[in-house]
């Protein structure tokens, strides 16, 4: 049973490109959270999805940033043109149905580098 | 808002020794605690999860603790060995779905 897949690991973006951050969930899990840690920070909460809706984006940048989670395929992670700030890993987790208790299992993340 | 708390923010021990981490959060209203550890450029791999209804979970050489009341947990980490040296990461979970996290602990076990 796969745990929580992300790709790509690591990605280079100049500043004002877009940056994609995929995420495929555990299989039979149908929420969805991405979370960002900073250098020298904690991991904060951005977005948390299910299938084809948004459900919190309280953490999300108001600008630049987007999140969806379609009926097929992995959730998508995306940043509009990059600034040096951007620069963080950025991980995603996942957890089954089942309000509140379930635990929530990681990936590995995605380290962008903004040059 | 929650905020949480890991004290202290590095450790180190010689092998062998017991070793106590600890967390504290403002907010009591949550619906568990987790404790991950987070190896160098790596994901975040889940230890031990205590439900608020908890008071400890155990896992091998792991025991954590929770008092909710008091806003506080700790993770017990029995006769240390070099492969428990990671950066251990303290998450509450409250009405909201996210985590809030703390800024860890860096723990360095000796040989």
């Amino acid at each position: 049973n796969a745990g929580v897949m992300q790709n790509p690991r690591h990605l280079v973006r100049r500043r004002g490109q877009e940056a994609r951050l995929r995420c495929s969930p555990m299989k039979g899990h149908s929420h969805v959270y991405w979370y960002r840690q900073l250098p020298e920070e904690g991991l904060k909460f951005m977005v948390y999805l299910q299938k084809e809706n948004i459900i919190d984006e309280s953490g999300m940048p108001k600008e630049r940033f987007s999140a969806e989670f379609p009926k097929e395929g992995p959730s998508i992670l995306r940043i509009q043109q990059v600034v040096r700030g951007d620069s963080a890993a950025y991980f995603c987790a996942s957890s089954p149905p089942g309000q509140g208790r379930q635990p929530q299992h990681f990936g590995d993340g995605t380290r962008l580098s903004i040059l | 808002k929650q905020e949480v708390t890991q004290i202290p923010a590095a450790l180190s021990v010689p092998e062998g020794e017991n070793l106590v981490l600890n967390c504290s959060f403002t907010d009591s209203a949550i619906y568990n605690l987790q404790w991950f550890r987070q190896d160098p450029g790596k994901g975040l791999t889940s230890l031990l999860l205590i439900q608020s209804s908890q008071r400890e979970q155990t896992s091998g050489r792991l025991n954590a603790s929770l008092d909710k009341s008091s806003g506080r947990s700790t993770l017990y980490i029995a006769a240390s060995q070099p492969g428990d040296s990671a950066t251990y990461l303290c998450a509450v979970k409250g009405g909201a779905n996210n985590l809030f996290f703390g800024t860890g602990t860096r723990l360095t076990v000796i040989p």
